[in-house]
């Protein structure tokens, strides 16, 4: 089976930097996600990670490293809108199939 | 349609009755996932559908629960005999051949009462 694990939990303040962690353990492990959750809202894609390293795109960073089945997300020049769930999610490979597993998600809140 | 749709996006339902939810995925896109969120948890997978594969079930959890997919688009996901364990809200997400980048549609809030 999988299973990810995240914080439950961070604050931080504006124009800061935060970083959220995600160990993950699974078979067929094809690469890791992250997605953002607004409070009422959808879950709507950040960042995708399939080889180990940094991918940037804009104020958010991801990295992983395959060898250590760990990742993060790195947010910076913390804004009031980034207060928000941050989910890491494992594409993993059975049989026929490649199928999306979520962690259970880390609330990130920013505080002026 | 220009995203995931979902209908309905909200259903009260009495314990014992049956539903039926509901999903459009972006055209096209050969993947289509169901997954479950009860307040303020993670998205616990359901089911995954991709093209013309036999779907990947493994996460649903009772009999009670079912989906197809008809024609390799729109899906529905049946919850036979509802409990009150079954509220929450149910989402669907799409995506297209080779990419990881999942769309999620806004979800169905089902409460059972």
């Amino acid at each position: 089976g999988q299973s990810l694990e995240q914080p439950s939990e961070v604050t931080a303040v504006e124009g800061a930097i935060v970083q959220i962690n995600c160990t993950y353990q699974t078979s067929g492990f094809y690469g890791l996600s992250w997605y953002q959750q607004h409070d009422g809202g959808a879950p709507t894609f950040l960042s995708y990670n399939a080889l180990d390293g940094l991918e940037e795109t804009g104020r958010f960073s991801s990295f992983l490293s395959r060898s250590d089945s760990y990742g993060y997300l790195l947010l910076q020049e913390l804004q009031m809108k980034d207060s928000a769930s941050y989910f890491c999610a494992v594409s993993s490979v059975g049989g026929a199939t490649n199928k999306l597993i979520f962690g259970t998600g880390t609330l990130l809140a920013v505080q002026p | 349609g220009a995203g995931v749709s979902q209908s309905p996006s909200n259903k009260v339902t009495e314990k014992g009755k049956d539903v039926e939810l509901r999903c459009d995925p972006i055209s096209g896109h050969t993947a289509l996932y169901w997954y479950r969120q009860s307040l303020g948890q993670g998205l616990e997978f359901l089911i995954y559908f991709q093209g013309n594969s036999a779907p990947d079930k493994s996460g649903l959890p009772s009999d009670r629960f079912s989906a197809e997919r008809t024609g390799g688009s729109v899906s529905t996901l049946t919850i036979q005999r509802t409990q009150q364990e079954d509220s929450a809200v149910y989402l669907c997400a799409s995506s297209s051949t080779g990419s990881e980048k999942a769309f999620f549609g806004q979800g169905t809030r089902l409460t059972v009462v």
